[in-house]
């Protein structure tokens, strides 16, 4: 167990529709990475927060948006949601945010119909 | 561009076989090089962080070492339970990782 937490673990929806995955870092993490990983791309930066400010943009589409809470938790929006967007969610932490280990998290598999 | 390649893609070994997966990079100035165990719908697990060329990490039957353009995770006597995918990883852009997309282990009875 990381200690990093994930909700829900599964989730189905309809294309168009708009979700919301939740993270829980590690205690005493301040920053909180979303990594997608779908079979044929592998692991996919998304974004990366540290307390509460965004810190780093990757591969994230502008459909997609998160935020990280005062309590450092972070939420990952996706809306207007395609076929190709299927896939599992990681959220990861580690301590600041400076190339120190990441812990991930159990993931949430999403499924668009 | 920052790559982190892994090879071979598939590794089927019996068990006993020892053998080593490979992870090279290309990156300005390493920050570290990350090495995760991925179990099919599981999050990565974290193995071992090399940060300089010649340094040696060891747990239990993997051995991770590091040179100036890649890094060998060496897998000795492997148990059926060692099957995975295995992750290399380096630090980019804000520190977030760049990942290889992993060699995928079977170690069979």
């Amino acid at each position: 167990d990381s200690g990093v937490t994930q909700t829900p673990k599964h989730l189905i929806t309809a294309t168009g529709q708009r979700v919301t995955l939740r993270c829980s870092p590690r205690s005493g993490d301040l920053s909180v990475y979303w990594y997608q990983q779908s079979l044929d791309q592998g692991l996919q930066f998304l974004i990366q927060y540290y307390n509460g400010e965004e810190r780093a943009k990757g591969n994230i589409l502008e459909r997609f948006s998160a935020q990280q809470f005062p309590d450092l938790h972070s939420e990952l929006n996706l809306s207007s949601l395609e076929l190709g967007d299927s896939a599992l969610y990681f959220c990861a932490s580690s301590a600041q945010g400076g190339g120190e280990t990441q812990y991930f998290g159990p993931g949430t598999r999403l499924l668009v119909l | 561009e920052d790559q982190v390649t892994q090879s071979p893609e598939a590794l089927r070994l019996q068990e006993g076989e020892s053998s080593s997966l490979n992870c090279s990079y290309t990156v300005s100035g390493l920050r570290g090089l990350f090495w995760y165990r991925q179990d099919p719908g599981k999050g990565p697990e974290f193995l071992f962080t090399l940060y300089s060329a010649g340094e040696e990490k060891e747990k239990e039957r993997l051995k991770a070492t590091l040179t100036k353009k890649e890094s060998f995770l060496h897998i000795t006597a492997p148990k059926p339970e060692d099957s995975a995918t295995y992750l290399c990883a380096v630090p980019y852009s804000g520190y977030a990782l760049n990942f290889g997309k992993g060699t995928s282990l079977l170690v069979t009875p």
